[in-house]
């Protein structure tokens, strides 16, 4: 059974960065696309981006100055940085996994990050 | 980016009804379109793959269609579990992107 576990401090300090990690457990990330998607009231679901098991990145233009998404095989985790938050960063983040190139029929539980001082 | 419009926003109905959501994408997307439930306080749920391909395990009840920019997704015979909001999804062109979902709740 695949299962994907978000984790990661649920308050960060605007102009901080937001750090977070996915863990996959019943699977490889050696393989498929991982990917972080994140939820607000006000603009709904936006895709962030993914990481290919290859190390190759894509991201939302709209974070990409902002975002990081990286791997760790050993450990089969993946994670997001996302630097210079703001309020309008606070969401519920999600990680998700997908055979192609979008967020398929795994997804974590979703944790909700606020950004406050 | 490609924007996703679903309609209605939201809708009410009756145990047992059958309803249609459209998506209407602002450019061509071909057939790379899913379709995600979602229930309060939980992660969205892949119900449909390529706008008519049902995932494993979701009931036939469920079913999509279209290609290009207009889709259609439609629950025949609604059961109580399906009261949800419902978002359709690109992936044709990155970035990846949602609709803005449609709340389906009890008459």
């Amino acid at each position: 059974q695949v299962q994907l576990q978000e984790s990661g401090p649920g308050l960060v300090k605007p102009s901080e960065t937001l750090s977070l990690t996915c863990s996959v457990s019943g699977d490889s990330i050696r393989s498929y696309y991982w990917n972080w998607i994140r939820q607000t009231p006000g603009k709904g679901l936006e895709w962030i981006g993914y990481i290919h098991y290859s190390g190759s990145t894509n991201y939302n233009p709209s974070l990409r100055s902002r975002v990081t998404i990286s791997m760790d095989t050993s450990k089969d985790q993946f994670s997001l940085s996302l630097k210079s938050v703001t309020a309008a960063d606070t969401a519920v983040y999600y990680c998700a996994r997908g055979i192609r190139p979008t967020p398929g029929g795994y997804w974590g539980q979703g944790t909700l990050v606020t950004v406050s001082s | 980016d490609i924007q996703l419009t679903q309609s209605p926003s939201s809708l009410s109905a009756s145990v047992g009804d059958r309803v249609t959501i459209t998506c209407q994408a602002s450019q061509d997307i071909n057939k790379y379109l899913n379709w995600f439930q979602q229930k309060p306080g939980k992660a969205p749920k892949l119900l449909m793959y390529d706008a008519s391909n049902l995932e494993i395990g979701v009931p036939a009840r469920f079913s999509g269609s279209g290609s290009g920019t207009d889709f259609t997704f439609t629950i025949s015979g609604l059961q109580p579990e399906d009261f949800a909001t419902y978002f359709c999804q690109q992936f044709d062109k990155l970035p990846i992107t949602f609709g803005q979902g449609t709340r389906l709740d009890i008459k």
